[in-house]
Parts: structure tokens; C-alpha cells; sequence
């Protein structure tokens, strides 16, 4: 049972190019979450969904996009990289009201 | 909005001194409380749920407690294994976002 699986694990973009972030989960979780997390802070919430189709923004969304079009993937799109983007990502998912497994992150530097 | 709240920032044990990590939060109709560990490097990984005041959970040296305005985990005889960045969480209201804390930063001495 792989859990949360995110690639890449690594990546350096320069500023103004684009990727995707991949997420993918084996648990049939409907609930599926981005975060990013910046050296000693917290996880901030970029976007989430509650089931294939339904996406919606959490606290930093500017800079990001997401989709949902199966319950096992949840792909985030970084569109002209800023190095304010410089961070590690991570995807998780839950069942409903239970606790969240995350991924082991991926670590984007924008240069 | 929510506000999840976490005390200290960090926290030095010597091996076998017990002591609580506090997670206060301001948010309409809680749904869930949560802790989680996370290891240098590595994805945070899920502890404890708490759902309504008054519940507790138990695991190994770990002990999570919840009150209508804070939960409080407590580590008891802490190991330098203990040693980690302890993150609470919340869901609340109608939505299903989960929201974090700062975290507190555990180092146990031997």
C-alpha cells in the first residue's frame, strides 16, 4: 500500500516556467489537500477538494491551479514560477473528518 | 477565520522530564482536532484525532487531551526519538479545509 505517493521529489524551475506537481493516493480517499511549507513556518493551505470535481482555494491560491478528475490524483499546476514559490510541497488526503497522510513532499527552488 | 495557535515555539527536554505541548484555536463549530509529527526532511505524519471536549488518546509516550478551547499534548518520560516538530490541526464549520499550526519543535537530550 503505497499511501501518498508526490514526484518529483526535487526540482529547481527558473522564474517564468511551469510545472506540474504530481499527487496521487491509493486509500479512495474523497478528501485530497496541497500545502506548502517555508523553513520554520507552518503548512499553508494552497487548495483542496472533497471529491473528483470539486476544488476550492484555501489561505494561498495566487499562482496555482489544481484539478480533479479522478478520486486518486490531484495534480498542482505552477503557472511563471517566482522565486516566492521557492518552497516544499506537500499533498495529503483523508477520509472524512479523520486525520490527514501526507506525502513525502516535493522540494521546488525557483532561481 | 480560523486560528490555530501553538505554545511554545520550542521546547529542550533532558531525557525523562515530562512536559505539555499547548494547540489553543478559535473556530466555529469544530469538527476535529489533530496532531501530527514531523521528522527534518520528512511529510508530517498523523498522531491523534480528537472530535469533543473532554476526549483523550493515548500512544506509547504520547498522551492528547481537548477542552472547548485548547488541546494539550502531553509527553510523558520523553526519549531523544521523541525529538520532532509536533503540529495541531482543526476542521471546522461546514467546509473541510484542515488548518495548522505553527508547530512546536521537540529536541530531547540524553
Amino acid at each position: 500500500n503505497a499511501g501518498v505517493t508526490q514526484t518529483p521529489k526535487f526540482r529547481i524551475l527558473k522564474i517564468g516556467q511551469s510545472m506540474t506537481l504530481q499527487c496521487t493516493q491509493d486509500m479512495n480517499h474523497n478528501y485530497m489537500y496541497w500545502y506548502r511549507q517555508d523553513p520554520g513556518m507552518g503548512l499553508k493551505l494552497i487548495y483542496y477538494s472533497v471529491g473528483a470535481g470539486i476544488t476550492d482555494k484555501g489561505e494561498v491560491p495566487n499562482g496555482y491551479n489544481v484539478s480533479r478528475s479522478t478520486t486518486e490524483d490531484f495534480p498542482l499546476r505552477l503557472e511563471l514560477a517566482a522565486p516566492s514559490q521557492t518552497s516544499v510541497y506537500f499533498c495529503a488526503s483523508s477520509r472524512r473528518n479523520s486525520g490527514a497522510f501526507f506525502g513525502q513532499g516535493t522540494r521546488l527552488t525557483v532561481v | 477565520e480560523d486560528q490555530v495557535t501553538q505554545s511554545p515555539e520550542a521546547l529542550r527536554l533532558q531525557e525523562g522530564e515530562s512536559s505539555s505541548l499547548n494547540c489553543s484555536y478559535t473556530v466555529s463549530g469544530l469538527r476535529g482536532l489533530f496532531w501530527y509529527r514531523q521528522d527534518p526532511g520528512k511529510g508530517p505524519e498523523f498522531l491523534f484525532t480528537l472530535y469533543s471536549a473532554g476526549e483523550e488518546k493515548e500512544k506509547e509516550r504520547l498522551k492528547a487531551t481537548l477542552t472547548k478551547k485548547e488541546s494539550f499534548l502531553h509527553i510523558t518520560a520523553p526519549k531523544p526519538e521523541d525529538s520532532a516538530t509536533y503540529l495541531c490541526a482543526v476542521q471546522a464549520g461546514n467546509d473541510y479545509k484542515l488548518s495548522f499550526g505553527a508547530g512546536t519543535t521537540v529536541t530531547v537530550r540524553a
